[in-house]
């Protein structure tokens, strides 16, 4: 168990939506990412925070968001749901103090779009 | 251009004996920190092995070990004594300069361990 906890664990959802998957990162940890896991792709990248701000973009699309909170758990929204957003979606957290930035991954979403 | 490449897709490998997962990198920045996960069925993503790229010494967790070669840009995995429970996709990845801005991921390679 890394100690980053990631809701719900699957979602079925139907193309046109909006949803939002959950996080919490480890006790202690400031920085907040997210992934996106697909067969085709691989793992993107998508976004960090860290301590509430945004500290870097990657390949995230305009019909996501996210935002981390005053208490540190980070929300992934993700609307208007294509066929292609089905995937797994991973957050990780980190301690920039460690030296080494490992970062320690959740269990997962796994979104279906229908 | 990719800046991890993991060129096995899969390999297969009889339990107990070493293997050997393949990685490069492509950066210009002198600091960085390279990274291998393993990906089990079950899904989740289990950090195994860190190397920063001043480190003097390859680093050794357990039964993993990381063969570093600087100069050739290569940070290959090694498992010693494999274990059917070592059967998994693992990723090597890759941290550019100091910030902790993200992570960059190679495609993976699926390792079999055959009984």
């Amino acid at each position: 168990d890394s100690g980053v906890t990631q809701t719900p664990k699957h979602l079925i959802t139907a193309t046109g939506q909006r949803v939002t998957l959950r996080c919490s990162p480890r006790s202690g940890d400031l920085s907040v990412y997210w992934y996106q896991q697909s067969l085709d792709q691989g793992l993107q990248f998508l976004i960090h925070y860290y301590n509430g701000e945004e500290r870097a973009k990657g390949n995230i699309l305009e019909r996501f968001s996210a935002q981390q909170f005053p208490d540190l758990h980070s929300e992934l929204n993700l609307s208007s749901l294509e066929l292609g957003d089905s995937a797994l979606y991973f957050c990780a957290s980190s301690v920039v103090t460690s030296g080494k930035g490992e970062q320690f991954f959740g269990p997962g979403t796994r979104l279906t779009v229908l | 251009a990719q800046k991890i490449t993991q060129t096995q897709p899969g390999m297969f490998v009889q339990e107990k004996e070493a293997v050997t997962l393949d990685c490069t990198y492509d950066t210009s920045d002198p600091s960085y920190g390279l990274f291998w996960y393993k990906q089990p069925s079950s899904g989740e993503m289990i950090f195994l092995i860190y190397q920063g790229s001043y480190d003097q010494q390859n680093a050794t967790e357990g039964r993993y070990s990381l063969n570093f070669q600087k100069a050739r840009k290569s940070a290959n995995l090694v498992i010693s004594a494999s274990q059917l429970g070592d059967s998994a996709m693992y990723f090597c990845a890759m941290r550019e300069g100091n910030r902790d801005d993200k992570i960059i991921f190679g495609k993976g390679t699926r390792l079999h361990i055959l009984p």
